[in-house]
């Protein structure tokens, strides 16, 4: 079953802790992508990969890091957390060039920082 | 710059109506435009997505209507059912999809029994 899994789904840390949001897919895919979604504001592109080594900041990406070692995970890093950042959390990936333009999401991981 | 507005925020329709979710779009660039459907809890998916040289598609009860010339595309659901109730986002790219997506804000759509 093709799939995006995110873990932890839930999740509440105090301001400055770092944390790691795991993001794996099993579809082979190129690109990869995180995106936060808060009400009122819809999905908000945070950084998005094209390949392995490949990054490249979306619309919001102060806070945050990402890394992509390996074509299947793609993690997102915080590194010091603050209040602001209190959100729901999708990653996302899709093929490239014919092979499908469907982008397929995770289910999403609730992030609370106090 | 929001470049893809949606509207309205909420919609509430009875059973058996139809809903209808619009959406506008600056760049001319765009050429890939996707309704993404999201129930509670759950990431959003894709429900139907059409392409420029097209001004309809239809997938069951769900139908997008496409204005070039307006740049405006529309979701109407038909026969509307509380199984439909869910956040509705209207997305744009260029590049055939293969580019980055830009979303609406997203229509919380409730249908009532």
């Amino acid at each position: 079953e093709a799939q995006v899994t995110q873990n932890p789904r839930y999740l509440i840390t105090v301001t400055g802790k770092k944390l790691t949001v795991t993001c794996s897919q099993n579809m082979n895919h190129e690109y990869m992508s995180w995106y936060r979604q808060d009400p009122g504001l819809g999905l908000r592109q945070i950084y998005y990969s094209m390949n392995v080594e490949v990054t490249d900041k979306g619309d919001v990406p102060e806070g945050y890091k990402v890394s992509r070692k390996e074509k299947r995970n793609f993690p997102l890093i915080l590194e010091s957390p603050s209040p602001n950042q209190t959100s729901l959390y999708f990653c996302a990936s899709r093929g490239v060039g014919g092979s499908g333009n469907t982008i397929y999401f995770g289910e999403g991981s609730w992030l609370t920082v106090v | 710059q929001q470049q893809v507005k949606q509207s309205p925020q909420s919609l509430i329709v009875q059973k058996g109506g139809i809903s209808i979710i619009n959406c506008a779009y600056e760049n001319t660039a765009f050429d890939y435009f996707p309704w993404y459907q999201q129930f509670p809890g759950k990431g959003p998916a894709l429900l139907i997505a059409i392409r420029p040289d097209v001004s309809e598609k239809k997938e069951g009860r769900f139908t997008i209507s496409f204005n070039k010339s307006a740049k405006q595309f529309s979701l109407h659901i038909m026969d509307s059912q509380p199984g439909d109730s869910a956040t509705y986002f209207c997305a744009a790219s260029p590049g055939g999809g293969y580019s980055t997506l830009t979303f609406g804000k997203g229509t919380m759509l409730l249908v009532s029994p």
